[in-house]
């Protein structure tokens, strides 16, 4: 199975502050790559797919990129409706696998 | 307007067997490219992924589960069903039930369920 490493596991940023999330695969993925959002107590969220691909509805300030094994996940200005746990999740080879989570608070 | 809701049983004890159906609407599960999953989240931990069935009824499934696991479709019905073997405690999870992405890969979901809780306890 192909092995997810998503970092941090948590940040706390200031309201407009940017924020990174990286994400790991233990082998090239070919940007199959979604990322989610999952607010508390909610079902998750699809919010980037392809490693860069918006989907539609999601605001701008969300963005992916990557390539091979190493993928990003940027929020440009961190929003308070933004606190959540991000999730990568790999596509290229089943089974799917998900990355550790990123827990975003506010600082 | 997609929507999917999971039902089950709240609570099952160690060795039982586990049924959940997730059932559906707005959308058929014989079209081409439509592919419906279940993804599980153990009380404040990671999403993991279990089982998917796509519209050819090809069938895909964790491998540290797989000897677990069953997944099914009745299309007449608009549901999906799982079905896992030997319950243990640590299987205690939300249970989530979610379609792929329209007109993109079968492994991207857009629309989710709201989950349904399982504990796994005598």
């Amino acid at each position: 199975d192909i092995q997810m490493t998503q970092s941090p596991s948590s940040l706390s940023a200031s309201v407009g502050d940017r924020v990174t999330i990286t994400c790991q695969a233990s082998q090239d993925i070919s940007t199959y790559l979604n990322w989610y959002q999952q607010k508390a107590g909610k079902a998750p969220k699809l919010l980037i797919y392809e490693a860069s691909s918006l989907e539609a509805g999601v605001p701008s300030r969300f963005s992916g990129s990557g390539s091979g094994t190493d993928y990003i996940f940027t929020i440009t200005s961190l929003q308070p409706e933004d606190i959540a746990t991000y999730y990568c999740q790999q596509y290229d080879t089943l089974p799917l696998t998900f990355g550790g989570g990123t827990k975003v608070e506010i600082k | 307007q997609v929507t999917l809701r999971e039902s089950g049983p709240a609570l099952v004890k160690p060795t039982q067997t586990l049924t959940l159906t997730c059932t559906f609407s707005g959308f058929s599960l014989s079209t081409t490219g439509v592919c419906v999953t279940w993804i599980r989240q153990p009380p404040g931990k990671a999403l993991e992924w279990l089982a998917l069935i796509d519209w050819d009824e090809d069938k895909y499934y964790s491998t540290s589960l797989k000897t677990r696991l069953t997944i099914s479709k009745d299309a007449s019905k608009n549901q999906v069903v799982l079905t896992m073997t030997n319950m243990d405690p640590v299987d205690t999870a939300t249970y989530y039930c979610a379609r792929s992405r329209v007109g993109g890969s079968c492994y991207g979901f857009q629309h989710w369920g709201q989950g349904a809780l399982v504990t796994v306890s005598s």
